[in-house]
């Protein structure tokens, strides 16, 4: 049981490159979640699964597309990356009901 | 616009004593409040959630209180330790507990 899987843990884009960050859970979760964290700015929702093939946007979607064709697996996508998308990115995972949420180790993502 | 704030960036206190984070919120009417845990970089860690028909949960050490007509919640930790020392987030969902924001977290260090 390895939770909530991200991959890469590293990476470094050009302006206007594309990208797609992963993600995957094995608890057979419902619920799934990308945040990104900035310093001083938290944790900020971009998109949000409530199961497979439903998606929907949070506070800063902009920028970022997101699809759910099955249970476990959770991209996000970089079209056109900009420098103003420099983060670390967190997906998260839940299961139905009264419960927090798991995180995954996240992706720190350079853009130059 | 809905805003989550947590007292303050940054929290010493001496081992054995009671930390206590505070997590406001305006322009907001959550159903579900959770605090999370994270250490210099990983992913959140899941503590506790409280429904906004309870007014306190309680798990080992940890206290949470959560006070709808304030807009408040309060964590305690008690007798608490220097493996205490960490980042605390607090997060708030409404009534699907999907669309999950997060305040900018305090920052926990416990003094031997």
């Amino acid at each position: 049981n390895a939770g909530v899987t991200q991959t890469p843990k590293f990476q470094v884009l050009k302006t206007g490159q594309s990208m797609t960050l992963q993600c995957a859970q094995d608890m057979n979760h419902e619920y799934m979640s990308w945040y990104r964290q900035d310093p001083g700015m938290g944790l900020r929702l971009i998109h949000y699964s409530v199961g497979a093939g439903i998606t929907d946007q949070g506070e800063v979607p902009n920028g970022y597309n997101v699809s759910r064709s099955t249970t476990e697996d959770f991209p996000l996508r970089l079209l056109s990356a900009a420098p103003s998308q420099t983060s670390v990115y967190f997906c998260a995972s839940r299961r139905q009901g009264n419960y927090g949420y798991t995180f995954g180790s996240g992706t720190r993502l350079t853009v130059v | 616009s809905q805003k989550i704030e947590q007292n303050s960036e940054a929290l010493n206190i001496q081992e054995g004593k009671t930390a206590t984070l505070t997590c406001n919120y305006t322009n907001y009417s959550p159903a579900y409040l959770q605090w999370y845990r994270q250490d210099p970089g990983r992913g959140p860690v899941f503590l506790l959630l409280i429904r906004e028909n309870e007014k306190e949960k309680r798990k080992e050490r940890l206290k949470v209180t959560f006070d709808t007509t304030l807009k408040q919640s309060l964590f305690h930790i008690t007798a608490s330790q220097p493996a205490d020392s960490a980042t605390y987030l607090c997060a708030l969902a409404k009534g699907n507990n999907n669309d999950m924001r997060f305040g900018a977290g305090t920052r926990l260090t416990v003094k031997p």
